[in-house]
């Protein structure tokens, strides 16, 4: 099955910087790769996904990134904000299931 | 529109028991998924229903776990003779396919 490593754990910028989110995946079959945003005691809201047909994907201050080749995507986050602050997850999969990465948790400081 | 919804938001039970939780997905989506959240990790996936089928239960972690969607809607999540080690938060999911799914706002499970 699908493995999804996800670096670092734990980020902490201040308000304006950048924060760069990285995660690898395992299953070359995978198609399909979605982050999403966990506030404290909330669901998981999707914020950008790509798909592995481009190398990617922006939308305002979020970016994703794909190499397929080397198996890796990332999530870049430009003048970060305080509410950018929480737990993001990364996602790999093919079909329809996918298999999440362990999360990292933003702080980001005013 | 209404988003999918869970119930019991909580729940704390005795080891040994039985549980339902229960989740209601957005109104015509097909795809139905339960995930398992611990503190600290990302959700795991349990089970995903296409339509009234359970297309992949391969996340189940043993036979005390079993979910139904009957009608294709509703779906229930059935934990038999519960263990201090299920306690988690249980996260159901829906979508139209291959795609965004949306979450609903979980269910924390206490096993005492």
């Amino acid at each position: 099955g699908e493995n999804v490593e996800q670096h670092p754990s734990t980020l902490s910028v201040q308000e304006g910087d950048s924060a760069v989110i990285k995660c690898t995946y395992s299953d070359s079959a995978s198609n399909y790769f979605p982050w999403y945003k966990q506030e404290l005691g909330k669901r998981p809201q999707l914020i950008i996904d790509i798909r592995s047909n481009v190398g990617e994907k922006k939308d305002q201050r979020i970016a994703v990134t794909l190499n397929k080749t080397a198996k890796h995507f990332s999530l870049h986050i430009t003048e970060t904000q305080p509410e950018d602050s929480a737990v993001y997850f990364c996602a790999a999969g093919g079909s329809y299931i996918p298999t999440f990465g362990r999360g990292t948790s933003l702080i980001v400081h005013p | 529109g209404a988003g999918v919804s869970q119930t019991p938001s909580n729940k704390v039970t005795e080891k040994g028991k039985y549980v339902e939780l229960r989740c209601d997905p957005i109104s015509g989506h097909t795809a139905l998924y339960w995930y398992r959240q611990s503190l600290g990790q990302g959700p795991e996936f349990l089970i995903y229903f296409q339509g009234t089928g359970a297309a992949d239960d391969s996340g189940l972690p043993n036979d005390r776990f079993f979910a139904v969607r009957p009608e294709g809607s509703v779906s229930t999540l059935k934990i038999q003779r519960t263990e201090r080690g299920d306690s988690a938060v249980y996260l159901c999911a829906s979508s139209t396919g291959q795609g965004e799914q949306f979450f609903g706002p979980g269910t924390r499970l206490t096993v005492l």
